[in-house]
C-alpha cells in the first residue's frame, strides 16, 4: 500500500521524440513529488503536485496529478540530450508528507 | 549558501569496521534524512530527523545510527560494516515552511564494503 509503481524502467528516445514515465498507486496521495538525477549524480527536486486533476508546465515538461489523485506522469516534448538521467516520482511515506517512498526510476536515454 | 555537503565522497570499509558519514546543511531546514541507493534502484529512508535533538527510524534502519546534536549536522554511523550496506548514501534535508515538502540533496558517499 506504500509503494508507487513507475513505468518504464527504461526508456530510450531518439533526440527530438518525446517522453512520458508514469507513476501508479493504489491508494490516493495527498501529493506527489517528481525527482530527476543524472549519471553519477544526486536527485534533484523538479516539482510537487497537490490539487486533484493539477497540470504544471516547466519548459517542455509537463506534469500531471490524476483526478483521483492515485497517479501521476511526467511527458518531456521533444528530448535532448540534456535530459538524460533517472526520473523518480516519489509518495509520502504513512501520514507524513515529511518523509518519502520513492518509485524505482524511468532511466531515460536519449540518442543523438 | 553550499546546500548539502556531505563528507567523505569515497570509502572503502573492510568487513566489521565502523565510520561516520557526515551531512551538513547551511539552509537552516529543521528537516534533514538519509536515504540509500543500490545500483538502479530507487532510494530507501534509513533515519530521518525533525529537529535538532529528535530522531526517528525509516525503512531500512537496521546496521545504522544517526544523532542530531544541531540544525546543521546529521551523521550517519555506520557498525560492523557489512557487505550488504555497499551502496551510495544520500543526506537531503527539507524546508521547515508548512506547505514546502521538496527535499534538497547532498552529493552523496559512494561507500564500498569488502
Amino acid at each position: 500500500g506504500q509503494q508507487v509503481m513507475q513505468i518504464p524502467q527504461y526508456q530510450h528516445v531518439q533526440e527530438g521524440e518525446d517522453f512520458t514515465t508514469y507513476c501508479n498507486s493504489s491508494t490516493t496521495l495527498s501529493n506527489i513529488q517528481w525527482y530527476k538525477q543524472r549519471p553519477g549524480g544526486h536527485p534533484v527536486f523538479l516539482i510537487q503536485l497537490v490539487k486533484s486533476g493539477e497540470v504544471k508546465k516547466q519548459k517542455r515538461l509537463t506534469f500531471q496529478f490524476g483526478e483521483a489523485k492515485k497517479n501521476s506522469s511526467l511527458h518531456i516534448t521533444a528530448t535532448q540530450t540534456t535530459d538524460v538521467g533517472t526520473y523518480f516520482c516519489a509518495r509520502p511515506r504513512g501520514g507524513s508528507a515529511r518523509q518519502l517512498t520513492f518509485g524505482s526510476g524511468t532511466q531515460l536515454t536519449v540518442l543523438p | 549558501n553550499a546546500g548539502v555537503t556531505q563528507t567523505p565522497k569515497f570509502r572503502i570499509l573492510k568487513i566489521g569496521q565502523s565510520m561516520t558519514l557526515q551531512c551538513t546543511q547551511d539552509m537552516n531546514h529543521n528537516y534533514m534524512y538519509w536515504y540509500r541507493q543500490d545500483p538502479g534502484m530507487g532510494l530507501k529512508l534509513i533515519y530521518y530527523s525533525v529537529g535538532a535533538g529528535i530522531t526517528d527510524k525509516g525503512e531500512v534502519p537496521n546496521g545504522y545510527n544517526v544523532s542530531r546534536s544541531t540544525t546543521e549536522d546529521f551523521p550517519l554511523r555506520l557498525e560492523l560494516a557489512a557487505p550488504s550496506q555497499t551502496s551510495v548514501y544520500f543526506c537531503a534535508s527539507s524546508p521547515t515552511r508548512d506547505t514546502a515538502y521538496e527535499q534538497y540533496f547532498g552529493p552523496g558517499t559512494r561507500l564500498t564494503v569488502t
